[in-house]
């Protein structure tokens, strides 16, 4: 039972465009969202987050949206760089909890 | 990664045999964290730890062992490998609050 889905294993943008990646999740008891970045045999770093009291949280090009109600969450990079190609893991925690939850990824491929 | 050593970087083992993937860390944080990354799936939580002595099941702890004597190392034992077992494993320290991991740079297994 995957508790938090990415529906889009890929997405190719064009430089200087919008990237958007999107996750949904179904456990009502997450609170707090997190997305990481992932380049080829490196760790996954961490990128933003954002907690449920929020709809919003914006760090330079990357702004994250989340919608309760639909239980989704999106990343948004704009613009989009060369250097953003990689994969994108959203990550779900749920209050009090010490465990993140996983989406399956979506890679980004940024076309110059 | 800087503060989180993961060894061997590379691995092949025959199924039945035994190993031990090393964590260390070097930034004296309590929580450390073991998943594996199977493609299209995600990161999986396989063992994790609150503090040297204490360790707790994640997701996927079978076939898995994990000690913690000490602060800085989080050894995972892999008994009786099986292909199944077949992926890239990587250990994590808990940065601050509400998981902001900073992960190793990975161990890549194949059980042949």
């Amino acid at each position: 039972d995957q508790q938090v889905k990415q529906n889009s294993p890929s997405l190719s943008v064009q430089e200087g465009r919008i990237s958007i990646l999107n996750c949904d999740y179904t456990n009502s008891m997450f609170d707090y969202f997190l997305w990481y970045k992932k380049y080829p045999a490196e760790g996954p770093t961490f990128l933003i987050s954002i907690s449920s009291i929020k709809d919003k949280n914006e760090d330079g090009r990357f702004t994250v949206f989340l919608n309760k109600s639909a239980k989704h969450l999106s990343l948004h990079i704009v613009p989009s760089q060369p250097g953003d190609s990689a994969v994108y893991f959203c990550a779900a925690k749920k209050a009090a909890g010490n465990k993140l939850t996983f989406g399956g990824g979506t890679r980004v491929l940024v076309k110059p | 990664n800087a503060g989180v050593t993961q060894t061997p970087k590379f691995r092949i083992l025959k199924i039945g045999q035994s190993m031990t993937l090393q964590c260390t860390q070097d930034m004296n944080h309590n929580y450390m964290y073991w998943y594996r990354q199977d493609p299209g799936m995600g990161l999986k939580l396989i063992y994790y730890s609150v503090g040297a002595g204490i360790t707790d099941k994640g997701e996927v702890p079978n076939g898995y062992n994990v000690s913690r004597s000490t602060t800085e190392d989080f050894p995972l034992r892999l008994e009786l490998a099986a292909p199944s077992q077949t992926s890239v494993y990587f250990c994590a320290i808990r940065t601050g609050t509400n998981e902001k991991l900073f992960f190793g740079s990975g161990t890549q297994l194949s059980v042949l």
